[in-house]
């Protein structure tokens, strides 16, 4: 069965530092990838995919994401964290033939301090 | 990139109501349409899938009579919650998908009072 975990719940960085969001997944056979971002009250805006080839995928605002086959992860992650990206970030699979549905995790919210 | 538009962004209803939120693709043709609904703190739970001119498809649990969807056209599908009572209020999000990318709108709060 499928299934995404993002082990963090809430994770709490200080502004300029480093981030990693963590998720793995369970799928049964190679997925589409996603991270999505939701500010509070609005809907889910995507910040990166992996479907295929090179296993580091740049995304909008200076975020990135690792997909390793061998821990089935696809880890987010960003330099230096901007005030502006506390949010709640969602990891996502899909399958790659038709259908287009997507398991989401559970989510981890992002706390950015001064 | 591509745009969908939720509509409305807020409600507020008294029970026994009927509520319809829309859904429209401003920039692309969505073949296909999801419907989520989002409680508090928590993940997205798929509501239905919906195909244009087709019937929607609804996961297990969720009550066809009760959400009902319309996806008249590639850029538009709309979700009616029938009779909704306090237990309906939440947050319901919508997608559209294209290239195996969904794209959301920014969702609906629907309070039933």
């Amino acid at each position: 069965a499928q299934s995404v975990t993002q082990p963090d719940i809430h994770i709490t960085v200080s502004e300029g530092a480093s981030l990693e969001l963590r998720c793995n997944y369970s799928y049964g056979a190679t997925p589409y990838l996603f991270w999505y971002v939701q500010s509070p009250g609005q809907g889910l805006q995507l910040l990166l995919k992996y479907f295929s080839g090179d296993t580091l995928v740049q995304g909008i605002k200076g975020f990135e994401a690792e997909f390793k086959r061998s821990q089935s992860s696809f880890n987010l992650r960003k330099p230096s964290v901007h005030w502006s990206d506390a949010a709640e970030y969602f990891c996502a699979v899909g399958a790659k033939t038709g259908a287009n549905n997507l398991f989401f995790g559970t989510g981890t919210r992002l706390t950015v301090i001064p | 990139g591509a745009v969908v538009s939720q509509h409305p962004s807020r409600v507020i209803c008294k029970s026994g109501t009927s509520v319809k939120i829309e859904c429209r693709s401003l920039d692309f043709q969505a073949t296909t349409m999801f419907w989520y609904r989002q409680f508090p703190k928590q993940s997205l739970m798929l509501m239905a899938t919906s195909n244009e001119g087709s019937k929607a498809t609804y996961e297990q649990g969720v009550e066809k009579d009760k959400f009902l969807i319309n996806h008249a056209s590639l850029t538009l599908s709309t979700l009616t919650v029938t009779s909704a009572h306090p237990e309906d209020s939440s947050f319901y999000i919508c997608s559209g998908a294209a290239k195996n990318i969904q794209y959301f709108g920014a969702g609906t709060r629907l309070s039933v009072l």
